[in-house]
């Protein structure tokens, strides 16, 4: 079955310190894997792709096939990164964007 | 100012009772979706729509319908068959349909039952 994990519903972190958000996938062949991103009050919002393979308000998420993971990380958190985070996965077959979502984890970053 | 407008924010729905959540899009997208998203968990799809006068079942489609009749519009209607209807609904859109397209989120509606 398809299915996305991210572990922590909440994860707590001073500014300036490191952060990763846990994001496992269960899927056959090769996904297609994004994290999607709400901040407070505002609409949810595309964060990064792993074809894009970019860094956004220095973010990165690497694809792992071999543990099946997808985690975001970024070396110093800001207080501006608090959000809810979700990742999400689009099976390939089917020809449509289908995204199966993650329950979410959200940060926090105290100052 | 474009994107994804839900009405309305709030809605209360009484037993055994139809009702209708609105989703416009000023984007010129052809895809459209509506998700579901109850607490503790993530969204699940439940309708979408590739193009006008065509929509596809998702993954929780059973008491809910949809129509596509405008490229602008998708209409979502929760009926009286779905027994569980609280939760928060969103609207998305993307440009196209293939699998790597950004989903634009609308800012959603809380259906309660009364």
């Amino acid at each position: 079955a398809q299915r996305v994990t991210q572990p922590e519903k909440l994860l707590s972190v001073f500014k300036g310190a490191p952060v990763e958000l846990k994001c496992n996938y269960s899927y056959s062949g090769s996904p297609e894997l994004f994290w999607y991103v709400q901040y407070s009050r505002q609409r949810l919002q595309l964060l990064l792709r792993h074809i894009s393979r970019e860094s956004i308000k220095g973010f990165t998420a690497d694809l792992n096939k071999g543990e099946t993971s997808f985690h975001l990380k970024k070396p110093f958190a800001q207080e501006e990164d608090s959000a809810m985070y979700y990742c999400a996965l689009s099976p390939i077959s089917g020809g449509y964007n289908k995204l199966i979502f993650g329950a979410g984890t959200r940060l926090a970053v105290h100052p | 100012d474009g994107g994804i407008t839900q009405s309305p924010k709030y809605l209360f729905r009484k037993e055994g009772q139809n009702v209708t959540l609105s989703c416009e899009q000023n984007l010129n997208h052809d895809a459209m979706y509506w998700y579901r998203q109850d607490p503790g968990q993530g969204l699940r799809l439940i309708y979408y729509s590739q193009i006008v006068n065509d929509f596809q079942k998702g993954d929780i489609a059973e008491g809910y319908s949809v129509s596509r009749e405008k490229k602008e519009s998708f209409p979502l209607t929760v009926t009286s068959a779905q027994k569980n209807p609280t939760a928060f609904y969103l609207c998305a859109s993307t440009q196209g349909a293939a699998t790597n397209e950004k989903l634009f989120f609308g800012s959603g509606t809380q259906l309660s039952v009364l």
